[in-house]
Order: C-alpha cells, then sequence, then structure tokens
C-alpha cells in the first residue's frame, strides 16, 4: 500500500518560515491535502490540491509538489500555528485514502 | 455554514458493537459524501471508509471491511458508521468528515467534533 512519510517534528521561531514535507512514491502526480490539528479540537483542511487555500486560511499557508515530495510552508510563523500537521493523497491502486504520519509543529 | 454534528462519548467492551452518528446541516446532504476517519489516543489518522449521501454506496477501508457498516440517513441528512466486534485497539476519536460526490475526488472540507469510542472490559 501507498506510504507517506512525514518527519515527527518541525520546530521555528516566531517570524521565521516552517516548511513540512510529505514524501512518497512519485507523489508529484497526486493532488496531496494538508490538514492543521490542534489539540483536542478536530483537523482543518489548510490546503487543498497541493496549493489552494480553502477560504478563510492565511496567505501564509502555501503547499507546493514536485516528484517526490509535497511542501507545506508556513511563513511568518505565529505562536497559534503550533499544531499537528498531516499530509494526504488518494491511493488510486487501493482506492483508500492514506495519511501520513504527522508533523508536530513546535513554535520556539 | 456547513456543520457536521456527531453523537456522544461510548464505552463499550470487548466483542460489542458501537454505533456513531453524524448529522449534515447547511448544504444539499445529498450532493456529497461522508468520510469517516478515526484516530487512537496519541496517534496520526486513519481513514475508515466512505459513503455516498447520494446513492448509499461504500467504500471501505481493508483494515475494518468485514466489521465496519456506513449508512445514510436522508431523511434526516444523518450519516452512521457502525463498528462490530470491537477490540481495545477499536479506542480512539471518530471523525465524519464531507467529501465530494466521488470518493478519492476531491478533499475532507468539513468535520465533525470527533466521538469518543473507549473500549474496555
Amino acid at each position: 500500500s501507498y506510504v507517506l512519510t512525514q518527519p515527527p517534528s518541525v520546530s521555528v521561531a516566531p517570524g521565521k518560515t516552517a516548511r513540512i514535507t510529505c514524501g512518497g512514491n512519485n507523489i508529484g502526480s497526486k493532488s496531496v491535502h494538508w490538514y492543521q490539528q490542534k489539540p483536542g479540537q478536530a483537523p482543518v483542511l489548510v490546503i487543498y490540491y497541493d496549493f489552494d487555500r480553502p477560504s478563510g486560511i492565511p496567505e501564509r499557508f502555501s503547499g507546493s509538489n514536485s516528484e517526490k515530495t509535497a511542501t507545506l510552508t508556513i511563513s511568518r510563523v505565529e505562536a497559534g500555528d503550533e499544531a499537528d500537521y498531516y499530509c494526504q493523497v488518494w491511493d488510486s491502486s487501493s482506492d483508500h485514502w492514506v495519511f501520513g504520519g504527522g508533523t508536530k509543529l513546535t513554535v520556539l | 455554514q456547513v456543520q457536521l454534528v456527531q453523537s456522544g462519548a461510548e464505552v463499550k467492551k470487548p466483542g460489542a458493537s458501537v454505533k456513531v452518528s453524524c448529522k449534515a446541516s447547511g448544504y444539499t446532504f445529498t450532493s456529497y459524501g461522508i468520510s469517516w476517519v478515526r484516530q487512537a489516543p496519541g496517534q496520526g489518522l486513519e481513514w475508515m471508509g466512505w459513503i455516498s449521501a447520494y446513492n448509499g454506496n461504500t467504500n471501505y477501508a481493508q483494515k475494518v471491511q468485514g466489521r465496519v457498516t456506513m449508512t445514510i440517513d436522508t431523511a434526516t441528512s444523518t450519516a452512521y458508521m457502525e463498528l462490530r466486534s470491537l477490540r481495545s485497539d477499536d479506542t480512539a476519536v471518530y471523525y465524519c468528515a464531507r467529501e465530494g460526490p466521488t470518493v478519492g475526488d476531491t478533499f475532507l472540507d468539513y468535520w465533525g467534533q470527533g466521538t469518543l469510542v473507549t473500549v474496555s472490559s
């Protein structure tokens, strides 16, 4: 089955840029979605179709996707961005949604 | 505004069944599907399956296939997820999430608040 690999943790100082990666075999050929989950809350969609932002999501959140790695970039990081972030793709070989293991973003 | 409101927490014994509900509002229910995702304590997100609110078609994850049934009540705009033969490793928060009319084509744009299911003897 398809596997998505994320770093367990990323740390960044306030005001800096955080980059969270999501690796998978030929991931560039798939649409990647990203979710933010704060403690005790349900996930929230922050990026869909690689780089589109839902209404209400700050422009500081952006996404990209290349051959081997999709990346969620958070510019001018704020304390309120501290959360777990998950990438997601559709695995057409199994007809299943697949989530990455999640990355805990810590704002120093 | 789109809302998905789930039923309350449940405590079940091993071998029992649980049925979680997800009541939708703020959109045309039958134009979308519902995915179910669970999260064990301290763990990541795990997709369990999807059901079309239009025709009831389903797509279940292999891991729970045979133990899970997802259903729809269009009269009340409510989706249900029943999990049988519960085990301790089914202890998790269960989420419903709105998805497009065809599984895998879109994304999960609105989520319920989650339902904690605890399996313990």
